[in-house]
């Protein structure tokens, strides 16, 4: 069956970066997009981006777009996520969710990133 | 930028039929899909393509679609019912997927 398994969580200073990864099982990884999404306390789900795993072509959220990196690699079907210049407003759960057919999203179970001084 | 609406809650009985409306300008052109998210765990896909259950989905479960207005209808809920749902889409161009605000659905 389709698994995504995600990074631990991570606490991180302002100002830093952070890399989240999500490696993908049970099916052929560059078959299928990666989208990212994160979701803050209490807050409800935000779409970063997403990745054609085949060709790296990658579609950014305007809001993202000057701070985001999505990359991945096939030889091990893992995807990433790198977020930079972090601020507290960046605190959230990241998903990672594979855009399937007809644009069904296969959830990872989430990661959990800090942002603290 | 474009954003689906949807109401921030909604209460219903044990029993009853709870509707959860998504709207936006696009949802004539483009899919909607609902999550369900139950607290403290990762999202769960329900509805695709409008009104597509996914496998596994309890029948009670069902989407409809009408202009620009989306519904997730849940016909006789039950107490495990109780989760945030979201809608999404994709903007006009196609490009961009979106999430709506979430609506919590109490089950009193």
């Amino acid at each position: 069956q389709v698994q995504l398994v995600q990074s631990g969580a991570e606490v991180k200073t302002p100002g830093a970066s952070v890399r989240v990864s999500c490696k993908g099982s049970g099916y052929t990884f560059t078959r299928y997009d990666m989208n990212w999404v994160r979701q803050g306390a209490g807050q409800g789900l935000e779409w970063m981006g997403w990745m054609n795993t085949d060709t790296g072509y990658r579609v950014y959220a305007q809001k993202f777009q000057d701070r985001v990196t999505m990359t991945r690699d096939t030889s091990t079907s893992t995807a990433y996520l790198e977020l930079n210049s972090l601020t507290s407003e960046d605190t959230a759960i990241y998903y990672c969710a594979r855009g399937g057919d007809e644009g069904k999203f296969d959830w990872g179970q989430g990661t959990l990133v800090t942002v603290s001084s | 930028s474009y954003a689906l609406t949807q109401p921030p809650s909604v209460s219903v009985s044990p029993g009853q039929t709870a509707r959860i409306a998504c709207s936006g300008d696009a949802l004539p052109k483009q899919y909607t899909y609902w999550h369900q998210q139950k607290s403290g765990q990762a999202p769960v896909l329900v509805i695709f393509k409008d009104t597509e259950r996914l496998s596994g989905i309890p029948e009670r479960f069902s989407g409809s679609s009408s202009g620009t207005t989306v519904t997730l209808t849940i016909e006789g809920v039950q107490a495990e019912d109780e989760a945030d749902y979201y809608c999404q889409s994709r903007d006009s161009s196609g490009t961009y997927w979106v999430f709506g605000g979430g609506t919590k659905l109490t089950v009193l």
